[in-house]
């Protein structure tokens, strides 16, 4: 079984829509969680951060982290064409970051 | 976010050549730093752990004589390429981690594309 796994995309949404991007962990002592975007050709840059049960809002991005169900997702509101890229869902664990496997967004003009 | 950054951007060798990347951390200090490798339509590697003051940790497979890590102070980590060939070729990225009163962040450099020829 993989540390993090991530819903499989691609996800298409039309432009001005929620996108909804899911990611499940399988090491329930793990304590932080992060999202981040990857455009094509460049690194990986941080969207959210989240620690504690419940939501955390940052503008257009809302993260929800579930720890019972060893679940963390991301919205992205009103979804801009600006918002396709990869998104990859990061679990601290130990000493180092595992990710998941990314899930590339699309956003229809 | 904090800024952390890398130089090169890009850089193209020869086989047999060395090369050296180097990663900072602008405006918060790191103790620990991050190496890793990215191929074309696969996802990040984690090659090291660099520790300021201390030896690199290598994941398994890394070979230690051939990526050397120096982390000389708690803004600086370099990586070294040595007698690089065609398959080193990749996108290099290093990260910092910073620790803020909520918990660990990780921010990432730009990155540094190697090309061996």
């Amino acid at each position: 079984q993989k540390e993090v796994e991530q819903n499989s995309g691609p996800l298409s949404v039309p432009e001005g829509a929620i996108a909804s991007l899911n990611c499940t962990y399988s090491d329930r002592g793990s304590q932080s969680f992060f999202w981040y975007r990857q455009y094509s050709g460049k690194s990986p840059e941080l969207i959210m951060s989240i620690y504690s049960n419940g939501d955390k809002e940052d503008g257009r991005f809302t993260a929800q982290l579930n720890k019972a169900s060893q679940y963390v997702s991301l919205l992205i509101r009103d979804s801009q064409p600006s918002d396709s890229a990869t998104y990859l869902c990061a679990v601290f664990n130990d000493y180092k970051l595992s990710f998941g496997a990314g899930t590339t967004v699309t956003v229809r003009a | 976010g904090a800024v952390v950054s890398q130089h090169p951007s890009w850089v193209i060798c020869k086989s047999g050549t060395s090369v050296k990347i180097e990663c900072r951390s602008l405006d918060f200090q790191a103790t620990t730093m991050f190496w890793y490798r990215q191929f074309p339509k696969q996802s990040l590697m984690l090659m090291a752990t660099s520790n300021e003051g201390s030896k690199a940790t290598y994941e398994q497979g890394v070979e230690k004589d051939k990526f050397l890590i120096n982390h000389a102070s708690l803004t600086l980590s370099t990586l070294t390429v040595t007698s690089a060939h065609p398959e080193d070729s990749s996108f290099y990225i290093c990260s910092a981690l910073n620790r803020l009163a909520e918990g660990r962040v990780e921010y990432f450099g730009p990155g540094t594309r190697l090309t061996v020829l």
